[in-house]
């Protein structure tokens, strides 16, 4: 098992609808970050959230981190076709090296 | 030029053969990481660096080696390929302040036939 699961795992949609996607632990988390991978590309950030209760929005998305750092969620309003992609959350843990942990990823289609 | 540079981009490789993948990265960062993504499961790590002298295995080590070479080149090698290490392979690198952000090259498709 993952330390991390997302939920869901592939997610198809028609432009203009709403999504969220969930990113679970029982581990508690120093920070948390969101990726999104394009194909042929790397992970790009997208944000990192830090302190429990933590919201922060970019454009159409918009990122929660849990009040007990164990979970954050991912929601997006009026999906785009240019929002497809692959979205990984990444959290760190306070212990030595301080290392990302990824989830599995979220493969989200966004249809025209 | 990309900040962080994966060469090669794709490799067809057979099992049993030595292969070793490049990074090379201009961000002038102190840690370097390798990572493995297959379907579902995300980036696992493979192994990282914080500096030139230090070398850490990370989650899935086994059958994989790393060499620093400098500050910017960070080197994987598959000792003896086999199937199973068929994946997406990714390098990054970071400052080593907290919360820091993870920068990533364009990742190199490795198939084992």
């Amino acid at each position: 098992t993952q330390l991390l699961e997302q939920s869901p795992q592939f997610l198809s949609i028609q432009e203009g609808e709403n999504l969220t996607v969930y990113c679970n632990s029982s581990s508690v988390f120093s920070s948390l970050q969101w990726y999104r991978q394009e194909p042929g590309e790397g992970p790009v950030l997208l944000v990192t959230v830090v302190t429990g209760g933590e919201v922060k929005k970019l454009k159409r998305l918009t990122f929660q981190f849990g009040d007990a750092r164990k979970d954050s969620s991912l929601h997006i309003t009026a999906a785009q076709p240019g929002d497809t992609g692959l979205y990984l959350c990444a959290g760190r843990i306070n212990n030595a090296g301080n290392m990302l942990t990824f989830g599995g990823g979220t493969r989200l289609m966004v249809k025209p | 030029d990309a900040d962080v540079t994966q060469t090669p981009r794709n490799r067809i490789t057979k099992t049993g053969k030595r292969i070793m993948l490049e990074c090379s990265q201009t961000k002038g960062h102190d840690r370097m990481y390798w990572y493995r993504q297959d379907p579902g499961l995300g980036l696992r790590l493979i192994y990282y660096s914080f500096d030139v002298k230090d070398i850490n295995k990370g989650e899935i080590s086994d059958g994989y080696s790393v060499s620093r070479q400098a500050q910017a080149k960070f080197s994987l090698s598959l000792e003896s390929a086999i199937p199973n290490q068929t994946a997406l392979y990714f390098c990054a690198t970071s400052e080593g302040t907290r919360n820091t952000e993870a920068f990533f090259g364009q990742g190199t498709r490795l198939t084992v036939v």
